[in-house]
C-alpha cells in the first residue's frame, strides 16, 4: 500500500540558507501535518492543512512557511536556517479533518535536516 | 499543562514477556482519540494502535492492546510476547475534538533483552 512519501530523506544546509521539504500524502488523504523532532525529543507540531487550506498552527517559526497544493502534496519552506533547525521533519497525512476521531495519521519516513 | 504524560523514560523487558507502557492524558473534551506510535532507531514513525474516547472496548492490533481507563485518563499500551524487533521508542499521542494535530508525549524507550 502507498505510504506518505517525503523528500529528500537527508539534507545538509549551511546557516542562513533556505530549504524546501516535500511531502506526498497517501492517495485520497486530504489532510497533511508537519512535525519537527529534535534529537532525543518528542515530535512538535508545526502546521497542518486540510483541503489545501491551513487548518491548525503550532510552533512554526516565522522563518518557515508551508502550503498544500492542488494535488494535496505539501511543501515546508525554511529560510535563514539556524543550527537549531537541525532535526527530523515529519509529514503525516490522514483522511478527513479529524472530526472523526478515528482518523489515523500515518507518518512519512521523515527528512533529516542538518544545518552546519 | 502537559496533554500527554509518559512517565517511563526507559523500560526493559525479557524477550517473549509482556510489557506495559504507561500513558496518561489531560483533556476536557468528551470526544478525543488516542494513538500509539513506534519509532525505531531508523527514525520512521510507525502507527500501532488507536482508541477513541467513545469506544467501549479496548483496542487490539495483533500483539498490541490498549488498556483504556477513561476515568483515570490513562491509555497504556500492552505489548505481549515481546520480540527483539520491538526495541524502539514508543510515543503516546492524542487528538482533541476539532483539532487537526496530534499532541505527543515524551516517549518511552523500550529495550527487549534476549
Amino acid at each position: 500500500a502507498a505510504g506518505v512519501i517525503q523528500s529528500p530523506r537527508h539534507l545538509i544546509k549551511e546557516k542562513r540558507e533556505t530549504a524546501t521539504l516535500k511531502c506526498y500524502p497517501i492517495p485520497r488523504h486530504d489532510t497533511v501535518y508537519w512535525y519537527q523532532q529534535g534529537p532525543g525529543q518528542d515530535p512538535q507540531f508545526l502546521i497542518s492543512f486540510y483541503e489545501k487550506m491551513q487548518s491548525d498552527k503550532g510552533s512554526i517559526p516565522d522563518r518557515f512557511s508551508a502550503q498544500q497544493f492542488s494535488d494535496y502534496h505539501s511543501e515546508l519552506n525554511m529560510s535563514s536556517l539556524e543550527l537549531g533547525d537541525s532535526a527530523l521533519y515529519f509529514c503525516a497525512s490522514s483522511l478527513g479533518r479529524g472530526q472523526g476521531m478515528n482518523t489515523e495519521a500515518f507518518f512519512g519516513q521523515g527528512t533529516r535536516l542538518t544545518v552546519v | 499543562a502537559q496533554k500527554i504524560t509518559q512517565t517511563q523514560p526507559g523500560m526493559f523487558v525479557q524477550e517473549k514477556e509482556a510489557v506495559t507502557l504507561d500513558c496518561t492524558y489531560d483533556t476536557s473534551d468528551q470526544s478525543y482519540g488516542l494513538f500509539w506510535y513506534k519509532q525505531p532507531s531508523s527514525g520512521e514513525m510507525i502507527f500501532l494502535i488507536y482508541q477513541g474516547s467513545y469506544d467501549e472496548q479496548n483496542a487490539t492490533e495483533g500483539r498490541y492492546s490498549l488498556n483504556f481507563q477513561k476515568a483515570r485518563k490513562s491509555a497504556n499500551l500492552v505489548i505481549s510476547a515481546s520480540q527483539l524487533g520491538d526495541s524502539a521508542m514508543y510515543f503516546c499521542a492524542m487528538r482533541e475534538t476539532g483539532a487537526n494535530n496530534l499532541f505527543f508525549g515524551t516517549g518511552t524507550r523500550l529495550t527487549v533483552i534476549p
